[in-house]
Order: structure tokens, then C-alpha cells, then sequence
């Protein structure tokens, strides 16, 4: 499995805040993915990198950015907390083009 | 647009009872079918992926095949560890997204 840790694991913050999740990984792995994880919905992906700064939006991608200066490193920010974007959060990584995509093992961000 | 349902939503088995879950795609070019696996709390596990209509995958008491409009993963004689939430998804040509499904939601009674 690719070594992929999210911090923080959980968080509860308040409307209106900015919140900043990390995904670390340490197999090299060119693609980084943001998820978001709500009953009924399934997995929908917020934004996902190809490279070194390298990003694009994805289906939810509304309310959220991203970054990655590093290739180990994607971050995921909320720029002013809903209480809408309470869920959970998965990063995933990819190693190429028809690889498999592995998960990390998430953030639950409560926002009140 | 690419789509992928996932049957049933849920599913109750005896211990022994096999059965199979369904993942039905709609996508411009398949690039790969994959299947996971997701306890509570935790993130998905990867379990197959599955490149081409007739191909098939063993892992311990999990098979997985594909056509060219679906995938089932096959459970024979289930436990009660097996007990999860099992989610299909596909990356279809041309991007480098991957669309999931619902998942279905496994439980196996002792």
C-alpha cells in the first residue's frame, strides 16, 4: 500500500473559518486526489493534482482550493467553513495513467 | 457523462451464503474497473482492478469480472469479516479521473 497519511485525522472548527487539511505521501506517486465522503452520496471528487502545481477541478470543487508545491504534499483548503462541507475527507494517490488509485485513511471535519 | 450504479444498496447473508454484488458503468473508453473494499472509519481498500471485457480476479474468497457494461464481484462461502461496504469505481479515457459508485453494503451474519 502507498504510504499515506491525512492531518489532521479530525477537526471541528466553526462557520467562517478557513481550515487547512494535508495529505502526505511516500511512494512518489505522481496523481493526488481530495475526495469527499457523504451518506448517499458517495465518494465525489473535490480537485486532484497531475504534478508539481499541476491541478484541476473536479465535480465539487466550489468552496474549495488546493495546492502542491512538493510532490509528497497536496493540501486542501476551505477558504470560509460551511456547515455544508462537514463530511468526511479522503486523499488518494496514483502512480499513473490506468494505475490503481490508493486511499488514505481520511479526516472527519465537522463544521458547526 | 460517465456513470457507474452500483446493486443492491444493501445485502444481508448468512455465513456460507454466497452471492454477488453488481457495478454497471456507463463510460466513454474504459481505462480500468476497480473494486474496494471501506470498513467504518476508515479508507477504501483496494481489492482488483479489471482491464478488459472477460477478465477475471481471485483474492481469497472474492471474485471479480467484467463485460463490457458491468462487473460483479462474486463472494463464495462469506464470513462474518467480510462484512463492508464495497465500492466499484472506473477512469474512462481520455482524463485521469476515476467515477465511483454508491457501494453496496455487506453484511455477513454468523
Amino acid at each position: 500500500d502507498a504510504g499515506i497519511t491525512q492531518s489532521p485525522r479530525h477537526k471541528v472548527t466553526e462557520t467562517g473559518t478557513p481550515v487547512t487539511l494535508r495529505c502526505h505521501q511516500t511512494e512518489n506517486h505522481r496523481y493526488m486526489y481530495w475526495y469527499r465522503q457523504d451518506p448517499g452520496h458517495g465518494l465525489r471528487l473535490i480537485h486532484y493534482s497531475y504534478g508539481v502545481k499541476d491541478t484541476d477541478k473536479g465535480e465539487v470543487s466550489d468552496g474549495y482550493s488546493v495546492s502542491r508545491s512538493k510532490t509528497e504534499d497536496f493540501l486542501l483548503t476551505l477558504e470560509s467553513a460551511t456547515s455544508s462541507q462537514t463530511s468526511v475527507y479522503f486523499c488518494a494517490t496514483c502512480p499513473g495513467s490506468g494505475a490503481t488509485q490508493y486511499f488514505g485513511p481520511g479526516t472527519r471535519l465537522l463544521v458547526l | 457523462e460517465d456513470q457507474v450504479t452500483q446493486s443492491p444498496e444493501a445485502l444481508r447473508l448468512q455465513e456460507g451464503e454466497s452471492s454477488s454484488l453488481n457495478c454497471s458503468y456507463t463510460v466513454s473508453g474504459l481505462r480500468g474497473l476497480f473494486w474496494y473494499r471501506q470498513d467504518p472509519g476508515k479508507g477504501p481498500e483496494f481489492l482488483f482492478t479489471l482491464y478488459s471485457a472477460g477478465e477475471e480476479k481471485e483474492k481469497e474468497r472474492l471474485k471479480a469480472t467484467l463485460t463490457k457494461k458491468e462487473s460483479f464481484l462474486h463472494i463464495t462461502a462469506p464470513k462474518p469479516e467480510d462484512s463492508a461496504t464495497y465500492l466499484c469505481a472506473v477512469q474512462a479515457g481520455g482524463g485521469q479521473n476515476f467515477v465511483f459508485g454508491p457501494g453496496t453494503r455487506l453484511s455477513v451474519l454468523p
